[in-house]
């Protein structure tokens, strides 16, 4: 069955520290790997997206990895910052028609000052 | 913020009413979707539209009932629904549909929270 599990569920850092969440999946065949951003009340906001061949993408100070053959991504926040605080969700696409898009239950931030 | 609209932000219904979520995209996509956020559940993706034809229907019951007049505006009817349909319901749009196989940025609105009594 395809899956995405999302770790740690919840994680507190001090404000300007760096900080890595992960993403496992089993998903096949494999289309892409989205990461978003949700603040309190929003919708998500979109922040990378790979495909099979990228193995990182940087938006600002989030690094996105991507390693296919593990099935394994990681998400790290560099320099962390207050407004960084939100829920981070992991979002997988398989190639089949039958469960296309397999969401995390993603993984809540909180960045103390 | 987005580009995508929502209202309401908040509705509470009871169980016999019937109402409807609007949502707007200013983006000049032809994509919308409908999702439902429960807490600490995955987003479920609900509904797909594509062209104002509606492409996807992940088993949603029928007392949700989608309606895409054109490619901006995306409603969801409400009717007779149950305590556990209360939830945060989430708009989006992209370029093209099928998010499986595009890298299209998909976005979203803020979402109606929704509250059924």
């Amino acid at each position: 069955k395809n899956q995405v599990e999302q770790s740690p569920q919840s994680l507190i850092i001090l404000e300007g520290k760096n900080c890595t969440l992960q993403c496992n999946y089993t998903v096949s065949p494999f289309s892409n790997l989205r990461w978003y951003k949700q603040d309190t009340g929003r919708g998500p906001v979109s922040l990378t997206i790979m495909t099979f061949s990228e193995n990182t993408k940087s938006n600002g100070r989030y690094t996105a990895t991507l390693d296919a053959d593990t099935k394994q991504s990681s998400l790290h926040i560099t320099a962390s910052q207050l407004s960084d605080s939100a829920s981070y969700i992991c979002v997988v696409s398989a190639m089949n028609r039958d469960d296309k898009i397999i969401f995390g239950k993603g993984t809540r931030l909180h960045i103390l000052p | 913020e987005t580009g995508v609209t929502q209202t309401p932000r908040h509705l509470v219904m009871g169980m016999t009413n019937k109402k409807s979520l609007k949502c707007e995209q200013h983006l000049g996509h032809n994509a919308m979707y409908w999702y439902k956020q429960s807490a600490k559940k995955p987003l479920e993706l609900m509904f797909v539209y594509n062209f104002k034809e509606q492409t996807e229907n992940n088993s949603v019951p029928s007392r949700f009932s989608p309606e895409c007049p054109n490619s901006s505006h995306l409603f969801l009817h409400l009717h007779t629904l149950q305590p556990e349909d209360s939830a945060l319901y989430l708009c989006a749009s992209s370029l093209t549909p099928g998010l499986a196989d595009s890298t299209d940025t998909q976005y979203f609105g803020p979402g109606t929270r929704l509250t059924v009594l």
